[in-house]
């Protein structure tokens, strides 16, 4: 069975400080895929990045990074120079297809960010 | 587009009662889920299909019934509502072209069962 570990509940830090998000993933697929959503205070999902278990690249977007090392099974997310407005609770994902098309997506807990002035 | 709407956004039930948890989607897509969301936890599914009339369960299908008549719409029905349904419901839904598409949620609708 596929698991999302995120051990981290809740991370507060003071705006412009750097902070990682942990994801540690269990799954005996070979072909898989991670995803990091976001949850805003207003409730919505975003999808923030997808990541292919074949594609062990980092990735950058602005003030957000990926470590992906399937070595330890884990797919890290870091924010730089944190802003209030990253203040939100962020999902982890894993995603196994079904037999019959569509996938699966198992979830961590998520971790609450609060982004302090 | 309006991607995928939900419908109502917050809802009390008493006990025992019933109702429809409606979702659409404008944007064709084949697959389309059933989340739900209690606090502190992150997102299990209820029930998912890949196109219309094909409904299967996905984890916690228990108390909770589907049906999907078109590709746009994928209501989700309470039956008899029970306190352990409080929770926030989202629907999601993705094309069928690639696995490992990411799914596009609805935004939510939050159930209380008093």
């Amino acid at each position: 069975a596929q698991k999302v570990t995120q051990a981290q509940t809740e991370i507060s830090v003071v705006e412009k400080e750097d902070v990682t998000l942990d994801c540690v993933y269990e799954t005996r697929d070979t072909t898989y895929y991670l995803f990091w959503y976001k949850q805003p205070p207003s409730g919505e999902l975003v999808f923030l990045i997808r990541r292919n278990s074949f594609d062990e690249q980092n990735e950058i977007s602005g003030r957000y990074s990926w470590n992906f090392q399937k070595s330890t099974s884990s797919f890290n997310f870091t924010i730089t120079a944190s802003q209030v407005v990253d203040s939100a609770v962020y999902f982890c994902a894993l995603s196994e297809p079904f037999t019959g098309g569509g996938n699966k997506l198992t979830f961590g807990t998520g971790t609450q960010l609060k982004v302090e002035l | 587009n309006a991607g995928v709407t939900q419908t109502p956004k917050f809802r009390i039930l008493k006990i025992g009662q019933s109702m429809t948890l409606q979702c659409t989607q404008d944007m064709n897509h084949n697959y389309m889920y059933w989340y739900r969301q209690d606090p502190g936890m992150g997102l299990k599914l209820i029930y998912y299909s890949v196109g219309a009339g094909i409904t299967d369960k996905g984890e916690v299908p228990n108390g909770y019934n589907v049906s999907r008549s078109t590709t746009e719409d994928f209501p989700l029905r309470l039956e008899l509502a029970a306190p352990s349904q409080t929770s926030v419901y989202f629907c999601a839904s993705t094309p069928r072209d690639r696995v490992g598409n990411e799914q596009f949620f609805g935004p939510g609708t939050r159930l209380t069962v008093l």
